[in-house]
């Protein structure tokens, strides 16, 4: 079954460090993979997305994030982390052919940056 | 542009009364999707439109819900009769679609915070 992993649910990183906010999927072909960002009380937003090329891909508010098909993965990645990077990250798949294109998200991972 | 309005941003009811959720996608999408977010279940795909045809409600929780999309430029999620269980975020958000069935990013609306007393 197709399908979204987001392993971890929570990444604490210290300002400055950097950060990684896992996901994985399992699909066969070739799907669209997308990252997006959720601030409290607030939609989702729109970070980045990855559908084919460089496997390294450069999004919204210095994200960045890292393809690896043998490991069918897309990693969101930051190499200096800000307090205001937290909260919660959603990656999400889409597949088109029999699903019609629909996003299919991970759980979800919440991430909280420490001054 | 706008971006993709739902109204209302907050909505407390009581347990039977009818709820309608709004949707304004924005202009030229041509799919809008409904979700709703609880911290159980996390983000759930309710159901998508396609030109203003639904595509797929096999999210939808019972029958108590339908979903209506009568032209490009709205659509409505109705909770009749709500129950308690039914207290959430209601998400809207519409997208492109693409050559392939693939779809372009989509993009969410603010929410419908709903709490059924």
């Amino acid at each position: 079954a197709q399908s979204v992993a987001q392993p971890e649910d929570q990444v604490n990183v210290a300002e400055g460090n950097p950060l990684t906010v896992k996901c994985t999927y399992s699909v066969s072909g070739n799907p669209y993979l997308f990252w997006y960002v959720q601030y409290p009380n607030r939609g989702l937003q729109f970070l980045l997305k990855y559908i084919t090329g460089d496997n390294l891909v450069k999004g919204s508010y210095g994200f960045e994030a890292e393809f690896n098909k043998s490991q069918t993965s897309l990693h969101l990645k930051k190499p200096s982390a800000l307090v205001s990077d937290s909260a919660l990250y959603f990656c999400a798949v889409t597949f088109s052919y029999n699903q019609g294109g629909k996003l299919i998200f991970g759980q979800g991972t919440e991430l909280s940056v420490k001054p | 542009d706008a971006g993709v309005i739902q109204s209302p941003r907050h909505e407390v009811t009581e347990m039977g009364q009818e709820v309608t959720l709004r949707c304004k996608p924005i202009s030229g999408h041509d799919y809008l999707f409904w979700y709703r977010q609880t911290m159980m279940r996390g983000l759930e795909l309710l159901i998508y439109f396609n030109n203003n045809v639904p595509i797929d409600d096999s999210g939808m929780p019972e029958d108590r819900f339908s979903a209506k999309m009568p032209n490009a430029s709205f659509s409505t999620l109705k909770i009749q009769p709500s129950e308690p269980r039914d207290s959430a975020v209601y998400f809207c958000a519409s997208s492109f679609g693409l050559a392939g069935g693939h779809q372009e990013t989509q993009y969410f609306g603010p929410g419908t915070r709903l709490l059924v007393l």
